[in-house]
């Protein structure tokens, strides 16, 4: 029962360096997603998913690039980093709608020094 | 705008002390309401859901929640509180359709005092 899996758990970057941020479902769920959580800021949609080779921006996107090659896959790509992208990044992802329940993976928390 | 306002930052308990956390939403029609929890480290794990139909919801780990039309709320409750309940719970809501994408409240986190 891996559900989502999120590779690495805890990263620490230099301003300008690029990193990409693993995300995997076992679940063969259409739906997936990527968040950031801020502290006392709740979570905001960065990228979502609705299948393989779909994508599209959501509420906090610059700074991020995302692919979907394949169902299971769907990694989110800092190309520049930057001391705002600071964050803990949490993976999501729902069989169908975009408004069904969504399962979390365990978060990457991030820091850009 | 669509919104979902979780008005308590904190909030504290003795255990087994009843819970309520409260959630207000701002839609046009009724929404789909979700209450999760994020134990420290770790995701969310959802505790329940509303998309119609009865009024009271019924949740894992002992969680219930109401929607109240009249008063934009969807509380959530917990009779008697155990220190395992320590965590933050979220509130979300969408508006019904499926291409309407899930707000989330910015959470309360919950002390469980022994």
């Amino acid at each position: 029962n891996a559900g989502v899996t999120q590779t690495p758990k805890f990263r620490i970057l230099k301003i300008g360096q690029s990193m990409t941020l693993q995300c995997t479902q076992d679940m063969n769920h259409n739906y997936m997603y990527w968040y950031r959580q801020d502290p006392g800021m709740g979570l905001k949609l960065i990228y979502y998913s609705v299948g393989a080779g779909i994508t599209d921006k959501g509420e906090v996107p610059n700074g991020y690039n995302v692919s979907r090659s394949t169902t299971e896959d769907f990694p989110l790509r800092l190309e520049l980093a930057a001391p705002s992208q600071t964050s803990v990044y949490f993976c999501a992802s729902s069989y169908t709608t975009l408004n069904q329940p969504q399962h979390f993976g365990d978060g990457t928390r991030l820091s850009i020094l | 705008a669509q919104s979902v306002t979780q008005p308590d930052i904190h909030i504290t308990v003795s255990e087994g002390a009843s819970l309520e956390l409260r959630c207000n939403y701002s839609y046009g029609a009724t929404p789909y309401l979700f209450w999760y929890v994020q134990s420290p480290g770790q995701g969310l794990q959802l505790l329940l859901k509303y998309f119609s139909g009865d009024t009271l919801v019924q949740g894992i780990k002992g969680f219930e929640a109401e929607f109240k039309r009249s008063q934009s709320s969807f509380n959530l409750r917990k009779p008697s509180v155990h220190w395992s309940d320590a965590a933050e719970y979220f509130c979300a809501g969408s508006a019904q359709g499926g291409s309407e994408k899930l707000v989330f409240g910015k959470g309360t986190k919950l002390t469980v005092n022994p």
